[in-house]
């Protein structure tokens, strides 16, 4: 099946790290994506890393990738009140063109 | 950077009339565009997947013949809700695959910045 957890809600300090989590279930994903969402804007995408890693690092965004536990994570480093959004996790099911997201977290950066 | 359009940014309709959503890809070409429907807190949930030329591919659960998809160029795709009800208000996105993709072996999609739909 298709399914795309993550956690509704995150709050942390500016210039803090963040971590946003997400576990997917479609062990055939081939490529899975973090998405940002500011109020009244389209999803941006931020990074994305392919099955065969284990992270990915893009200047202040890790992502780590555990294919055994289907589990993603999103680290933001010094967190700064614009990154202050939703985020979406997003998996791409093997052989398909279509995106399955997470329900979104959302980041709160507060001072 | 590739820019997707979506019109109207928001609609009130009553019910039992039609509406129609347009998404415009405006500085590349999109041999697929997704639609997708976002309800509060939750996840973008893929209604179809529109081919450029030919019909739309719905996801189960989906009602074809309530939610029409029409991608008849490489820069316009539109989704009508016929007759609406206020179970159909939801904020409806649409993405935009770039017909020069891929990229480092994956593609982007890349998204509109969606329709709220009112139905009283």
């Amino acid at each position: 099946g298709e399914d795309v957890e993550q956690s509704l809600f995150l709050s942390v300090r500016e210039g803090d790290s963040s971590v946003i989590n997400c576990t997917y279930t479609d062990s055939s994903s081939t490529y899975l994506y973090w998405y940002k969402q500011e109020p009244g804007a389209g999803l941006q995408l931020l990074t994305y890393i392919f099955s065969n890693m284990d992270m990915k690092q893009d200047q202040r965004l890790t992502v780590l990738l555990n294919k055994k536990d289907k589990h993603l994570s999103l680290r933001i480093a010094d967190t700064q009140t614009g990154d202050s959004a939703i985020y979406f996790c997003a998996e791409r099911p093997g052989g398909y063109n279509k995106l399955i997201f997470g329900a979104g977290t959302r980041l709160a950066v507060h001072p | 950077g590739a820019v997707v359009s979506q019109h109207p940014s928001w609609v009130i309709c009553k019910s039992g009339t039609s509406v129609k959503i347009e998404c415009r890809s405006l500085d590349f070409q999109a041999t697929t565009m997704f639609w997708y429907r976002q309800f509060p807190k939750q996840s973008l949930m893929l209604m179809a997947t529109s081919n450029e030329g030919s019909k739309a591919t719905y996801e189960q659960g989906v009602e074809k013949d309530k939610f029409l998809i029409n991608h008849a160029s490489l820069t316009l795709s539109t989704l009508t809700v016929t007759s609406a009800h206020p179970e159909d208000s939801s904020f409806y996105i649409c993405s935009a695959r770039d017909r020069g993709s891929p990229v480092q072996g994956t593609y982007e999609q890349y998204f509109g910045p969606g329709t709220r739909l009112t139905v009283t």
